[in-house]
């Protein structure tokens, strides 16, 4: 079966560069998150895209940009960046979400995630 | 405020000992899931197992083996007569009710299991 592609896997870059990670989820998943998990620590929600429409955010940086393309991929785009943005970046896509209904109503779509890129940052 | 709490940061078991990692979390929502998920050397993540709020019925797949207690807020996780391979960091995670089906995950710390031979 089809798992979620992240690319690249493994990225040098130097301080001040700027990075774009990129995800192509599950085929017919339309529902990407990315994810930021620093050296030791649990993985940290940044930011989901649900029909190419920014979802949710937590805690993304400004100089971290993302959106999510016609074919549902989605890119994360890194810049200025720092030391401490070394870090392994998961993407996970899930199959479309409830549309409607009532205001309590809910349901969970898994959450497929990818291998994840390991950032490293000198 | 959702939070989860691993308090077990490292546990070293012998080979064929049980283990239990624990986790407790914290929610205002009456609706939610929780997971298990397992992160070994190579650093994918591996998804265990899903619970939602309204079934309490503890799991056993294998060795491995869940007990959901709503009470306590704790959704522990045993591992049977463990075995190296089991070693790996482990994470529990909850996700709130959001309408519209999309919702983060929140982990907890994580806890590092290393089962020696």
């Amino acid at each position: 079966a089809a798992g979620v592609i992240q690319s690249p896997r493994h990225l040098i870059k130097e301080k001040r560069e700027t990075a774009t990670l990129k995800c192509y989820p599950i085929p017919r998943h339309d529902t990407v998150y990315w994810y930021q998990q620093g050296p030791g620590q649990d993985p940290q929600f940044l930011i989901s895209f649900y029909e190419k429409m920014q979802s949710d955010k937590g805690s993304i940086p400004d100089r971290f940009s993302a959106q999510q393309f016609s074919d549902y991929h989605s890119e994360l785009n890194m810049s200025s960046l720092e030391l401490g943005d070394s870090a392994l970046y998961f993407c996970a896509s899930s199959p479309e979400g409830l549309a409607g209904g009532p205001a309590r109503s809910f349901t969970y779509n898994e959450q497929f995630f990818g291998p994840g890129t390991r950032l490293t940052v000198l | 405020a959702q939070k989860v709490t691993q308090a077990q940061t490292e546990i070293s078991v012998v080979e064929k000992e049980d283990v239990t990692l624990d986790c407790v979390y914290e929610t205002r929502d009456t609706t939610y899931y929780l997971f298990w998920y397992k992160q070994p050397p190579s650093g994918e993540l591996v998804f265990l197992i899903r619970r939602n709020s309204f079934d309490e019925q503890n799991e056993i797949s294998g060795r491995y083996s869940w007990n959901f207690q709503k009470s306590t807020s704790s959704f522990n996780f045993t591992i049977t007569a463990s075995q190296v391979v089991d070693s790996a960091v482990y994470f529990c995670a909850l996700s709130e009710a959001i309408s519209g089906g999309y919702n983060k995950l929140i982990f907890g710390a994580g806890t590092r299991l290393a089962v020696h031979p």
